[in-house]
């Protein structure tokens, strides 16, 4: 399967500032998905990532706040603008092969904003 | 939207003894998959095991056994001989459309020596 890498894998940013993470894919997949986990919490998925299209964002993320890019089959980013400290979080980005089949994820970026 | 619940928030286990993961799904869908996923202390989502809603036999994979009960809405994770790098956070989850997964609340495993 598709080896992914997240970049940075951690990171502590202050109040007010943005960050944007990088998901590559060392090759291309169909299907690719932002994550949020907050501290002690489940996964909450925040957007898929469509290739050449806008992303689709769930209930409660918005576009103004975590814009999102995938400019082509291999690699997304993820910009959490104007960070306070309740987006200190895990951000996981996934990729799945198709509907219904399992996903495989990114090792994380762990944010701490202050 | 499906809903999973994970009633066990943390489980105990002695080493080398079997341990059982519950986790129930609710769905309207006549279509849909149940997995299993693993995280360690260092963050990362591992897949450990996957289960299709028409899949007539438990799934396994190596010590990981899914033990489906359709009617009960039921897909516990067992996890055989428990091993010291066994400890970590479970999770279930569930497809849903175009793919995207809905995620139970996690049950933190403690594997005891």
């Amino acid at each position: 399967s598709a080896v992914i890498s997240q970049k940075p894998s951690r990171d502590i940013c202050q109040r007010g500032t943005s960050l944007t993470i990088q998901c590559q894919v060392d090759s291309q997949v169909t299907m690719m998905f932002w994550y949020r986990q907050q501290p002690g919490q489940s996964l909450t998925l925040i957007a898929t990532a469509n290739q050449g299209s806008e992303a689709t964002y769930e209930s409660g993320f918005v576009i103004d706040k975590f814009p999102i890019s995938r400019p082509n089959l291999t690699f997304s980013t993820l910009t959490v603008s104007n960070m306070s400290p309740e987006d200190s979080s895990i951000y996981l980005c996934s990729w799945a092969s198709g509907i219904g089949l399992e996903q495989f994820f990114g090792p994380g970026t762990r944010l701490t904003v202050l | 939207a499906q809903k999973i619940t994970q009633t066990q928030p943390g489980m105990f286990v002695q080493e080398k003894e079997a341990v059982t993961l519950d986790c129930t799904y609710d769905t309207s869908d006549p279509s849909y998959g149940l997995f299993w996923y693993k995280q360690p202390s260092s963050g990362e989502m591992i897949f450990l095991i996957y289960q299709g809603s028409y899949d007539q036999q438990n799934a396994t994979e190596g010590r990981y056994s899914l033990n489906f009960q359709k009617a009960r809405k039921s897909a516990n994770l067992v996890i055989s001989a428990s091993q010291l790098g066994d400890s970590a956070m479970y999770f279930c989850a569930s497809d849903e459309d175009a793919g995207k997964s809905t995620f139970g609340d996690g049950t933190t495993l403690t594997v005891k020596p």
